[in-house]
């Protein structure tokens, strides 16, 4: 069964710097991975999607990921967080196919420092 | 183009009651994807529907349910409601079945079960 794992449930960020959320999948074939951002009282938004291809995938907002399938990661990178960032994280899998539908992690809360 | 619409946005029921929830796709989407999100649990696919038939299905027992009509519209039921149905229910919409197109996500219908 595939699973998703984001080991950081909490991340404190100061505005202006750096951003890395992990995310490790596990799926016995190709995955399908999605980033999507939740904020308070709102859905989900996607980010960004890998399917195939070049294994460093641009966003939305400034956010970039990284496939590392010798890793079995794909985190989500921001050079310079604003304070409009803070909100739910989840990264998901997916077969493609649709069987199971999106898996997703447990979510990571990003805090944004002034 | 409207995004996806989910009513109630709110909802609080008794124990042993049944709820239908109901979720309008962006116009041209012939899916919809249906997910619970609970702070214990995170987000759990329920169902997917195109083109009126249930593709797939989550790990939820028999009283979750759902259909889809003719002009893509979807609606789940839960019946005889336990204390442990109280989540946020998600709604997403896409063009394609499965994963390949971009789901696009409703606000939810915050459920609470007392």
């Amino acid at each position: 069964a595939q699973s998703v794992t984001q080991p950081d449930i909490h991340i404190t960020v100061s505005e202006g710097a750096s951003l890395e959320l992990r995310c490790n999948y596990s799926y016995g074939a190709t995955p399908y991975l999605f980033w999507y951002v939740q904020s308070p009282g709102q859905g989900l938004q996607l980010l960004l999607k890998y399917f195939s291809g070049d294994t460093l995938v641009q966003g939305i907002k400034g956010f970039e990921a990284e496939f590392k399938r010798s890793q079995s990661s794909f985190n989500l990178r921001k050079p310079s967080v604003h304070w409009s960032d803070a909100a739910e994280y989840f990264c998901a899998v997916g077969s493609g196919g649709g069987a199971d539908g999106l898996t997703f992690g447990k979510g990571t809360h990003l805090i944004i420092q002034p | 183009k409207a995004g996806v619409t989910q009513t109630p946005r709110y909802l609080i029921k008794t124990r042993g009651q049944q709820v239908t929830l109901s979720c309008s796709p962006i116009s041209g989407h012939r899916s919809v994807s249906w997910y619970q999100q609970t702070p214990g649990q995170g987000l759990q696919f329920l169902f997917e529907y195109f083109s009126e038939t249930q593709r797939n299905k989550g790990n939820f027992p028999g009283r979750f349910s759902g259909r889809q009509f003719s002009n893509s519209r979807s609606e789940m039921n839960v019946s005889t409601l336990e204390l442990g149905d109280s989540a946020l229910y998600l709604c997403a919409s896409s063009f394609q079945a499965g994963q390949q197109g971009e789901q696009f996500f409703g606000p939810g219908t915050r459920l609470t079960v007392l």
